[in-house]
């Protein structure tokens, strides 16, 4: 079946900018995760989605950043005021909410911010 | 806070070696370790992933071991490919919630 998508790949913006990403999960999973991976790093944890609601929004660096996922299905990351050092891929996860847990990534939307 | 290590950042081998790559967490209260691999400007793909309860996971060339009272995992590779060449991660879930902790990754290079 399809796995998790994320749009667009690739999003140049200019310092100040607002952008929207994009993340569609693999139909059924009720958990989604946002994570951000700068060059040479590991992933780090962003939000964590149950459902509708955020169950977890520890990991956004300050109030530029929210996500939404109003329907339970698709979510949307949203950057305000963006800054340079916002410029990283970010990544997109989606699991089921019992047994394993394993989570299943997107392929990543590499933010450029001039 | 949940400190994931890997060891070695990077490492290159022949083709056909065998290898192993290192893992390490601080906090030995788990519910899952996952190891994946990443190609370069591409996602994660999960290679394997090991719940708390058990010891060992094996597909195909790749066995994922977990130790968790010392907080160590290993993946070994065997009989190495250049196609195995990509980044490995290891990324734990602690009991105190779902999100994953990731460490830096090791790059392996298989050369022909």
């Amino acid at each position: 079946g399809a796995g998790v998508s994320q749009t667009p790949s690739n999003k140049v913006t200019e310092k100040g900018k607002y952008v929207e990403l994009r993340c569609d999960p693999i139909s059924g999973h009720t958990a989604l995760y946002w994570y951000r991976q700068s060059l040479g790093q590991g992933p780090e944890f962003l939000i964590y989605f149950q459902g509708t609601g955020a169950a977890d929004d520890s990991g956004l660096p300050n109030d530029r950043f929210f996500a939404v996922r109003p329907e339970g299905s698709v979510s949307t990351l949203k950057i305000q005021r963006t800054e340079r050092g916002d410029s990283a891929v970010y990544l997109c996860a989606s699991s089921p909410l019992a047994g394993s847990l394993e989570q299943y990534f997107g392929p990543g939307t590499r933010l450029t911010v001039t | 806070k949940q400190e994931v290590t890997q060891i070695p950042a990077a490492l290159s081998v022949p083709e056909g070696e065998n290898l192993v790559l290192n893992c390490s967490f601080t906090d030995s209260a788990i519910y899952n370790l996952q190891w994946f691999r990443q190609d370069p400007g591409k996602g994660l793909t999960s290679l394997l992933l090991i719940q708390s309860s058990q010891r060992e996971q094996t597909s195909g060339r790749l066995n994922a071991s977990l130790d968790k009272s010392s907080g160590r995992s290993t993946l070994y590779i065997a009989a190495s490919q250049p196609g195995d060449s990509a980044t490995y991660l290891c990324a734990v879930i602690s009991n105190s919630g779902y999100a994953l902790n990731f460490g830096k990754g090791t790059s392996l290079l298989v050369t022909p």
